[in-house]
């Protein structure tokens, strides 16, 4: 079975540009999330995602960070426009439905270097 | 928000040293579980935890669920160099709709061989 896919795998920009990253849950798994890690720091949770419904969203940066998972399935994120402070490792989760819901399974992660 | 204090923050010890960490909340958590990060890579889990007091292995790995709901600890026996990397503790906060999950802040094992 094949896992999370996150691109790319790294992305180095300058402040105030725009930058988007691509995530493909497992198959069949309804929920998707979106974390930030910064260096030294576990993963915060940006937004979570029912099928293409927003579930929670309360930490996301909402005047420069947006995310959309439009058919239910994979998902983007977007900075715009990108800050020092944005730096890290952007990981996305899914989980199934039923009794493993609570279960997340982790991407390889994204690195962004904003200079 | 809420907070896990995960300690100790890092640990450097022999191969085949057993090793303890442990993750305490200032709220109850009905649900625990313990990943693993490797350099470059996103977290794996190794246990998931259910009710208090649980007590679940996973090979050389250990872990239980507080009886308060509010901590967990994970024990590794015979450390080899390959358990290197970062470990985290999460929890599910109790009432929580959402299965969102609350990570530590990370245990760095280095095992030197």
């Amino acid at each position: 079975e094949a896992g999370v896919a996150q691109s790319p795998r790294y992305k180095i920009i300058e402040k105030r540009q725009s930058v988007a990253f691509w995530c493909n849950p497992i198959s069949g798994h309804a929920t998707l999330y979106w974390y930030q890690q910064i260096l030294g720091q576990g993963p915060k949770l940006l937004i979570q995602f029912q099928n293409n419904g927003v579930v929670d969203d309360s930490q996301l940066p909402k005047d420069r960070f947006s995310a959309e998972r439009l058919k239910g399935v994979d998902s983007t994120l977007k900075i715009q426009p990108a800050k020092l402070e944005d730096s890290a490792v952007y990981l996305c989760a899914s989980s199934p439905q039923g009794l493993a819901a609570n279960i997340q399974y982790f991407g390889a992660g994204t690195r962004l270097s904003v200079l | 928000g809420q907070q896990l204090n995960q300690s100790p923050q890092s640990m450097f010890i022999q191969e085949g040293e057993d090793v303890s960490m442990n993750c305490t909340s200032s709220s109850i958590f009905n649900t625990w579980l313990w990943y693993k990060q490797d350099p470059g890579e996103g977290p794996v889990l190794l246990i998931a935890l259910y009710k208090a007091g649980e007590l679940t292995s996973n090979g050389r790995l250990t872990a239980q669920f507080g009886i308060t709901r509010k901590d967990s600890f994970l024990n590794i026996s015979a450390s080899i160099p390959s358990d290197v990397g970062i470990y985290f503790c999460a929890g599910q906060p109790l009432g929580g709709a959402t299965n969102k999950l609350i990570f530590g802040t990370g245990t760095l094992l280095a095992v030197q061989p």
